[in-house]
């Protein structure tokens, strides 16, 4: 059974930085597309960043130069480095499994975890 | 950057009613849509691909069409469970998400 487990949310001060870590169970991170979505309180979804099989990465305008999506294949593990944190920022972070590298939906998805920002 | 612009942004409806969404691109994606359904405090599912493949497990009273610019999401016979926020996604240029269609029984 495929399971995605998000995990490193809280509360922190503008200008912190925080670690999410979203533990995979039931196939290989590493050989999927994986990607990072936020919903920021009674809000809409954002995608925020994603990164290929292949090891390339990408981001949203609105995150970039900030936050790094990476991964440990030994732990089967997804990871989102935030960093330079502003309000804005503030949202449930969901990490998500596309679906193929040739359909790109979101086809597994966690629990959310939150993340606020703020003094 | 491609922008997506859902209507409408609301609706309310009785149960067995036919509900439409639509879903615009702001340049040519092909078919690159997909269309999720989100209840409130759980995390999105993905119900339709690829503008018009229903995921697996979905139910029949949910489809999709529209190819280049222009979709359409329907629910053929709303029923009580599909009380959600309905969004669609491109993925031609990256991923954008539209800003979402909130339905709701009249």
């Amino acid at each position: 059974e495929v399971q995605l487990v998000e995990s490193g949310g809280g509360l922190i001060q503008p200008g912190g930085s925080l670690r999410l870590s979203c533990a995979a169970s039931g196939f290989t991170v590493s050989s999927n597309y994986m990607s990072w979505v936020r919903q920021a309180p009674g809000k809409g979804l954002e995608w925020v960043s994603v990164i290929y099989s292949g090891g390339s990465t990408y981001y949203a305008d609105s995150v970039k130069g900030r936050f790094t999506i990476s991964r440990d294949n030994s732990k089967n593990t997804l990871y989102l480095q935030m960093n330079s944190l502003r309000a804005e920022d503030t949202a449930v972070y969901y990490c998500a499994r596309v679906l193929s590298w040739s359909t790109r939906g979101f086809d597994y998805w966690g629990q959310g975890t939150l993340v606020t920002v703020s003094s | 950057d491609i922008q997506m612009t859902q209507s409408p942004s609301s609706l309310s409806a009785s149960v067995g009613d036919r509900v439409t969404i639509t879903c615009q691109a702001s340049q040519d994606i092909s078919n690159y849509l997909n269309w999720y359904q989100q209840k409130p405090g759980k995390a999105p599912k993905l119900l339709i691909y690829d503008a018009s493949n229903l995921e697996t497990g979905v139910p029949s009273r949910f489809s999709g069409s529209g190819s280049g610019t222009d979709f359409t999401f329907t629910i053929s016979s709303l029923q009580p469970e599909d009380i959600a926020t309905y969004y669609c996604q491109q993925y031609d240029n990256l991923f954008t998400f539209g800003p979402g269609t909130k339905v709701d029984i009249k």
